[in-house]
């Protein structure tokens, strides 16, 4: 079955470290992936997307995340956080043909401390 | 920046009513979406809906779930008979192709 792994449940970090979000999906071909960002309180907002081309993709806020198709990874980093990005931080994947439904992982949760 | 808006934010009913959650996806998209997420868990694809008729759905949506357009720019999720399982945060989305989407804020759904 297609299924998303995403291997870290909670993330805590001081700020200006450096952030990297594990995510691996299951083979199924060809696939488009994703990085959503939910605020507490709030609903899922895109921090960017790969559908092809280049692998190493830049989103918004400083984020970029890396496509590794011999991995089935899209790791999700961040070369310095900040408070404000507290939030939980899912990676979701389109498997093509799938009329465009998405598969989600469990979701990290990130802590930035002051 | 045009918006998935999606009411009440919360809604709680009694167990084996019927309830329904209201969306207003983004006017020019043709594509729109329930998903939801149990407190805890990851979020889970329901259905997808496009040219008025269910195009894709997961198991969870069985005969208790239904969807429908009924004007144009609603997009509207109904469960008939709420079971307690069916706590959640549904959201919903819409999108103008086949991927990139825009989700609304969701509606907590609490069944006691």
């Amino acid at each position: 079955a297609q299924s998303v792994s995403q291997h870290n449940h909670h993330v805590i970090l001081s700020e200006a470290a450096s952030l990297e979000l594990g995510c691996n999906y299951s083979y199924g071909g060809t696939v488009n992936l994703f990085w959503y960002v939910q605020y507490p309180g709030q609903h899922l907002q895109l921090l960017l997307k790969y559908f092809s081309g280049d692998p190493l993709v830049k989103g918004i806020k400083g984020f970029e995340a890396e496509f590794i198709k011999s991995k089935f990874s899209f790791n999700l980093r961040k070369p310095s956080v900040q408070w404000s990005d507290t939030a939980e931080y899912f990676c979701a994947v389109n498997y093509g043909g799938s009329q465009g439904n998405l598969i989600f992982g469990k979701g990290t949760k990130l802590s930035v401390k002051p | 920046e045009p918006e998935v808006t999606q009411t009440p934010s919360h809604q709680v009913t009694q167990m084996g009513q019927e309830v329904i959650l209201r969306c207003v996806p983004i006017s020019n998209h043709l594509y729109f979406y329930w998903y939801r997420q149990i407190l805890g868990q990851k979020v889970e694809f329901l259905v997808s809906f496009y040219n008025n008729e269910i195009s894709e759905k997961s198991e969870i949506f069985d005969d208790q779930f239904s969807v429908e357009r009924p004007d144009g720019s609603n997009f509207t999720l109904k469960i008939r008979s709420t079971k307690l399982e069916d706590s959640a945060m549904y959201f919903c989305a819409s999108s103008r192709g086949t991927v990139g989407y825009t989700f609304g804020s969701g509606t907590r759904l609490t069944v006691v």
